[in-house]
């Protein structure tokens, strides 16, 4: 879905260190989210905004941080706290925060671990 | 909250059979039900979802069917073709301020 950009592709981290995952999203969407996805899992909720400096946990928040100063960008930190981080990342959108709408997602950033 | 539940985890058949893949969800308030289909390494993409009000939903070969007092919901994918391999979620959701929940994912294998 070529409304929702996530940058980098691939990105490497250093112990101790933290990284940033960008979202960006034109499509005018006021909920957004972040997924992280293990090899042969699922889908699992890390946080999720449903407006402009609002944000809430979801089921794995520890060791992740997420701002939320412009509509279209929610970008996720991965802490040192994280101490297994590489995954794939996905970030998605959808038009409110109701849960009976379809989201739509990113091509995602794999993470790893140098 | 909501559970939902994704069953095969695992699925092969053979090009041209049918696929089935069943989920069920906890909450009875769940009134939405996407499905989406991610070939490797690449993002998600929503193929099909039905509402609650309807009981059966088709788009050329796929089809999801809802029984909303057993609580569960099925993706039929049928004359299964290469293309169709990837790995297929189910979510459920109500509408309202909550997230869709997600199943664990069926990866299809369809062999040629």
């Amino acid at each position: 879905d070529g409304g929702i950009t996530q940058s980098p592709k691939y990105l490497f981290r250093k112990e101790g260190q933290n990284v940033t995952l960008s979202c960006e999203q034109n499509l005018n969407h006021d909920a957004m989210y972040w997924y992280r996805q293990d090899p042969g899992q699922g889908l699992r909720l890390i946080y999720y905004s449903q407006i402009v400096n609002d944000f809430q946990k979801g089921d794995i928040a520890e060791g992740y941080s997420v701002s939320r100063e412009k509509k279209e960008s929610f970008p996720l930190t991965v802490t040192s706290a994280q101490k297994n981080p590489t995954a794939f990342y996905l970030c998605a959108s959808s038009p409110s925060m109701a849960g009976d709408q379809p989201q739509h997602f990113g091509d995602g950033t794999r993470l790893s671990i140098l | 909250g909501e559970n939902v539940e994704q069953h095969p985890s695992t699925l092969s058949v053979q090009e041209g059979d049918s696929a089935v893949i069943k989920c069920t969800y906890s909450d009875s308030a769940s009134n939405y039900f996407p499905w989406y289909k991610q070939e490797l390494g690449k993002r998600p993409q929503l193929i099909i979802d039905i509402r609650s009000n309807v009981g059966e939903k088709k788009d050329q070969r796929i089809a999801v069917t809802l029984n909303k007092t057993a609580k569960h919901f099925s993706l039929h994918i049928t004359e299964t073709q290469p293309e169709d391999s990837a790995v297929y979620f189910c979510a459920a959701a109500n509408s309202g301020n909550t997230p869709l929940v997600f199943g664990k994912g069926t990866r299809l294998s369809v062999i040629a």
